[in-house]
């Protein structure tokens, strides 16, 4: 069974605090995604990366940055939070063979106070 | 410019009735389309994809060049059907980095017994 594991479902911050966000998968996929879940918005990507230490700028990567070291984690951080970054965020890994068939975390509540 | 909408926020329908989840899109390629459903407490996952012309848990969507729109059909609607949908355009990002997935706001589906 495919997995993408996300560290928390529901976490609350200050303003101004700086945020971790991780996501493990455990298919050995080379593309990891993030994106920002809003009512009737969709889905937004923030970034996303094709390979280890690769990134790449999505739609929305403004207040908000990256790390991937190894193939398995890619990580998304506030680095100050603000209300406005209040969301669900999910994380998504893929093969670049396929990469529309995309499988996805459950999801991180994020709170911003 | 690459956009993906879907028109309804919310769809309610009687159990055994016809839905339809209406997607359009603009794309200046050729398109490649595909539905991912969210059931209640579960993960984001792929329902479909137009280029396979299957059809997955009784519903079908058929890509309409001429209209831009890649609509998600049932013939007759299940409880269990009801979930959140969101319609998704394969894309090229500018950059070169490959291929991304282009989601739509979403939309809810109540099927009501």
């Amino acid at each position: 069974d495919v997995k993408v594991t996300q560290s928390s479902r529901y976490l609350v911050k200050r303003t101004g605090e700086k945020v971790f966000l991780e996501c493990v998968q455990d298919m050995d996929h080379e593309n990891m995604f993030w994106y920002r879940q809003d009512p009737g918005l969709g889905l937004r990507l923030i970034y996303f990366s094709y390979d280890v230490k690769m990134k790449e700028k999505g739609d929305i990567p403004e207040g908000y940055s990256v790390s991937r070291e190894k193939k398995e984690r890619f990580s998304l951080i506030l680095e100050s939070a603000s209300t406005n970054q209040t969301s669900m965020y999910l994380c998504a890994s893929s093969s670049p063979r396929s990469v529309y068939e995309q499988y996805f975390g459950p999801g991180t509540r994020l709170t911003v106070t | 410019a690459q956009r993906v909408t879907q028109p309804e926020k919310l769809l309610s329908v009687f159990k055994g009735a016809p839905v339809e989840l209406k997607c359009n899109y603009s794309y200046s390629g050729s398109p490649e389309l595909f539905w991912y459903v969210q059931y209640s407490r579960q993960r984001l996952q792929l329902l479909l994809r137009h280029i396979s012309r299957e059809s997955i848990k009784g519903f079908t969507a058929d890509l309409n060049k001429g209209e831009t729109s890649f609509h998600l059909k049932k013939p007759f609607a299940q409880e269990e059907d009801s979930a959140m949908y969101y319609c998704a355009l394969k894309r090229y990002m500018n950059n070169n980095a490959g291929n991304m997935l282009t989601f739509g706001g979403g939309t809810r589906l109540m099927v009501k017994p």
